[in-house]
């Protein structure tokens, strides 16, 4: 079984659809959750960063812990055809090292 | 956060040789990551490079065929040693965020190995 599983997609929604990216991990030492955007060709580019179970929200994202179920979420409201891209969740405990989900490919039809 | 640069964004090699990969921050960072992301994969930790003390490899990657270098607190060296076609990937270097988790990611390195 794999530290963190992500549902690799693809996922494809027409513009202003709300994007729900979810993952799972199996490691309750994970402390710190991330969500990554990677566009095509390009390094991943840090979009969320929370530590504690709840809520955060960055304009049009929201980022949701559940640490009781080991369930991390990404939503995107209003989406456009920028936002399309592969979508990586990323989680730590204290040492710095990342573990990454596979990562979800995200289209937004215009 | 850090502007990061690699060099080069991408080769093509033949197998048998080796490729040095550098990467360049604008500010001192005391932690720095090398990354392999392989075709349609996720990000696996290559290993830990820090400033003044030999870089930590995870398991899988050994010091023979990825020997880093890490000189200063700006830049930090990856080469890809007697390279296969499986060496075909894209290799990313990191920096800590400073005082939490966080990472941030160069453009990354395209390498294909024929």
């Amino acid at each position: 079984q794999k530290e963190v599983e992500q549902d690799p997609g693809p996922l494809s929604v027409p513009e202003g659809a709300i994007v729900s990216l979810n993952c799972t991990y199996s490691n309750s030492a994970f402390q710190y959750f991330m969500w990554y955007r990677q566009y095509s060709r390009k390094g991943p580019e840090l979009l969320m960063y929370t530590y504690s179970s709840g809520n955060k929200e960055d304009g049009r994202f929201t980022a949701q812990v559940d640490k009781s179920s080991k369930y991390i979420s990404l939503f995107i409201r209003d989406s456009q055809p920028s936002d399309s891209a592969t979508y990586l969740c990323a989680m730590a405990h204290n040492d710095y090292k990342l573990s990454f989900g596979a990562g979800t490919t995200v289209t937004v039809r215009a | 956060s850090a502007v990061i640069s690699q060099k080069p964004s991408r080769d093509i090699c033949q197998r048998g040789t080796s490729l040095t990969i550098q990467c360049q921050v604008d500010s001192q960072v005391t932690m720095m990551f090398w990354y392999r992301q392989q075709p349609g994969q996720s990000l696996t930790l290559i290993a830990t490079a820090n400033q003044g003390s030999e870089a930590t490899y995870e398991s899988g990657f050994v010091i023979d065929k990825f020997p880093i270098s890490r000189p200063n607190l700006t830049f930090s060296t990856l080469t890809v040693s007697n390279m296969s076609p499986e060496d075909s990937s894209i290799y990313l270097c990191s920096v800590g965020g400073g005082g939490t988790d966080t990472q941030y990611f160069g453009p990354g390195t395209r390498l294909t190995v024929l």
